[in-house]
């Protein structure tokens, strides 16, 4: 079968670091992508990574290990703005996203 | 990059009426788009893949009866909540990917649309 799982809910700090985990588990993988969605409003992109290792780009990093099936989000430098709703989702081998439930990121100065 | 835009962003309506939400991918062509439903503090929820110049696909327990949806070019997919109650008050995002070389990657996301029925 196929699911995906990551927490609830994060508390961090202005101007620290935090790690978002996702772990999944699917037969056919096509990559796995990492969203933020700020209240009422749609998902925007962050990043997608397919082959193992780490993406920087700017304030925000993604890990993937396929063996594994595990994924983290690494944000770097928080600032308030960041509070917001993290997803991760995987594509699968027809190609559709199968999202995870989000998690809530509460930054506090 | 690309660009999904959707129509409205917001509606109120009466229970009983339908309510139509348009989906238009603005610089690229989309053989494929995805409606999604979100309640409140929720992730999202794929209702259906809407295929140009066929029919939907539907997840269980989506009624297409209910849920029509058109997808009558390559730039436009509507949704169309029809005899709407309250219970289906919530927000409506769709997406499609630019698939223009073969490889599906990243999907762009419409604005959304919160539908409230009263």
């Amino acid at each position: 079968g196929q699911n995906i799982d990551q927490p609830t809910e994060m508390t961090a700090t202005e101007g620290a670091i935090v790690q978002i985990n996702c772990t999944y588990q699917t037969s056919g993988f096509n990559g796995l992508f990492w969203y933020q969605q700020h209240a009422g409003e749609a998902p925007t992109f962050l990043s997608y990574n397919v082959l193992d290792g780490l993406e920087e780009k700017g304030r925000f990093s993604s890990f993937l290990s396929r063996s594994k099936g595990y994924s983290y989000l690494l944000l770097k430098e928080l600032q308030m703005k960041d509070s917001a709703s993290y997803l991760c989702a995987f594509m699968d081998s027809n190609y559709q996203l199968i999202w995870g439930a989000g998690t809530k990121l509460i930054i506090k100065p | 990059g690309a660009v999904v835009s959707q129509h409205p962003s917001w509606v109120i309506c009466k229970s009983g009426t339908s309510v139509k939400i348009e989906c238009r991918s603005l610089d690229f062509q989309a053989t494929t788009m995805f409606w999604y439903r979100q309640f409140p503090k929720q992730s999202l929820m794929l209702m259906a893949t809407s295929n140009e110049g066929s029919k939907a696909t539907y997840e269980q327990g989506v009624e297409k009866d209910k849920f029509l949806i058109n997808h009558a070019s390559l730039t436009l997919s509507t949704l169309t909540v029809t005899s709407a109650h309250p219970e289906d008050s919530s927000f409506y995002i769709c997406s499609a990917r630019d698939e223009q070389g073969g490889e599906s990657t990243e999907a762009f996301f419409g604005q959304g649309t919160r539908l409230t029925v009263v």
